[in-house]
């Protein structure tokens, strides 16, 4: 089973600071990557698919990128509304999830 | 909208069964690969299921002697079937409609549904 470690647990970061998440995979799935948004109470919205492609109506502030097995989402300005989990998935050998990366809005 | 609304969970003992049910309203039901992932409390989601348009199913090795998947497309209804259930199994269990990723068995998941709670215990 491939494995998704994400990093770091916890990211607490002021309005308009830059937010990198990094999620690597123990194998190379390719460009099958997505990322996950979850805020508390909600389920879980696709933000980005195929590692850097934006899912339909998701604001241009996030971005995601690729080099080998590390993936990585970067929110350019944060606002408060983007307090939530974000995970990431793979889909190249079948389905797998990482445990996420808080972030946090001070 | 597209939505999708599960249904069927509840308080289940173990060794018992339960069938959760998800209903899909404003897009082609049928047309699409269906499935479901679930999350313990305050942990990461996981993997359980999914069908594809085809008919090909997938699980999570940690169900797959126990959990059923199927549909109707005519109902656009996604169903999953648990038997022998154990604490480990409970969770928020979400329904999810696939979208195709590229050529093979590549799914992601871009519609998911509010979720249903299922709880094994005595």
């Amino acid at each position: 089973e491939i494995v998704l470690t994400q990093s770091p647990g916890t990211l607490s970061l002021s309005p308009g600071e830059r937010a990198t998440l990094s999620c690597r995979a123990s194998e190379s799935v390719g460009s099958y990557l997505a990322w996950y948004q979850q805020k508390p109470g909600q389920a879980p919205r696709l933000l980005i698919y195929g590692a850097s492609t934006r899912a339909t109506g998701i604001a241009d502030r996030f971005s995601g990128s690729a080099s080998g097995t590390e993936f990585t989402l970067t929110i350019s300005r944060l606002e408060p509304e983007d307090s939530a989990v974000y995970s990431c998935q793979q889909y190249g050998n079948s389905f797998t999830f990482g445990g996420g990366t808080k972030v946090e809005i001070k | 909208e597209m939505q999708l609304l599960e249904s069927g969970g509840g308080l289940v003992q173990p060794g018992g069964s339960l069938r959760l049910t998800c209903a899909g309203s404003g897009f082609t039901f049928g047309s699409h690969a269906m499935g479901w992932v679930r999350q313990v409390a305050g942990k990461g989601l996981e993997f359980v299921s999914l069908l594809s348009v085809s008919g090909s199913t997938y699980f999570a090795d940690s169900v797959r002697a126990r959990f059923i998947i199927s549909r109707d497309n005519s109902k656009s209804i996604l169903y999953l079937q648990m038997d022998s259930l154990s604490a480990e199994d409970t969770a928020i269990y979400y329904c999810v409609k696939g979208r195709y990723g590229g050529s093979g068995a590549h799914w992601f998941f871009d519609l998911w549904g509010r979720g249903t709670l299922v709880t094994v215990s005595s």
